[in-house]
């Protein structure tokens, strides 16, 4: 298995506070995904991170940051927690490279997230 | 937006039954394509990835094929058991770095 490590697994928040959520690697790949999955929605792109301190949005951004200082770390930060936040969130990396062709996506366990 | 379906929803078969799960994507300039298996609670688990100059992908009991120009990937799975009941997701990768999830099929394999 890919090493991924999601912490924390579980966690349960209230409305309006800041929450981060910490993925770590130790493939030492340059690509790192942040996604959640909910019901009738499936897996949908937060952010993403194509090297250190370099990093862009995905289709459903709004409410999230994200930063990444070092090479094996990716957090996700929720500024203010919303209900509409609360979702199973997932860590994606792949070994990509310019020039090569391998996009193998590996995933952590999932932080199952509960903003009340 | 890319579509990506999956059909069927969810799929309910007797142990030791060759099932065919399908996949299907509307753009076809695709980088590469992967499926994956989802236990309940759990993470994905990559199961294969095909390149976009390749045009099937074999791992055990599994054989993926792709047909870029009909914008369809399958998913075959020989002999099926119990042990393969999961959901199982397929992912069109454009861009190398874009990703798009069908919602999956949910396999149940009755003993």
């Amino acid at each position: 298995d890919a090493g991924i490590t999601q912490s924390p697994r579980h966690k349960v928040t209230e409305t309006g506070t800041p929450v981060t959520l910490r993925c770590h690697q130790t493939e030492n790949h340059r690509y790192m995904y942040w996604y959640r999955q909910d019901p009738g929605h499936g897996l949908r792109l937060i952010h993403y991170s194509y090297g250190v301190k370099d990093t862009d949005k995905g289709e459903v951004s709004d409410g999230y940051s994200v930063s990444r200082s070092k090479t094996e770390d990716f957090l996700l930060t929720l500024e203010s927690a919303t209900s509409s936040q609360t979702s199973v969130y997932f860590c994606a990396i792949t070994p990509f490279e310019t020039g090569g062709s391998n996009t193998e996506a590996f995933f952590g366990q999932g932080t199952r997230l509960t903003v009340v | 937006k890319q579509e990506v379906t999956q059909i069927p929803a969810a799929l309910s078969v007797p142990e030791g039954e060759n099932l065919v799960l399908n996949c299907s994507f509307t753009d076809s300039a695709i980088y590469n394509l992967q499926w994956f298996r989802q236990d309940p609670g759990k993470g994905l688990t990559s199961l294969l990835l095909i390149q976009s100059s390749q045009r099937e992908q074999t791992s055990g009991r599994l054989n993926a094929s792709l047909d870029k120009s009909s914008g369809r990937s399958t998913l075959y799975i020989a002999a099926s058991q119990p042990g393969d009941s999961a959901t199982y997701l397929c992912a069109v990768i454009y861009n190398f770095n874009k990703f798009y999830f069908g919602s999956g099929t949910k396999l149940n394999v009755k003993p």
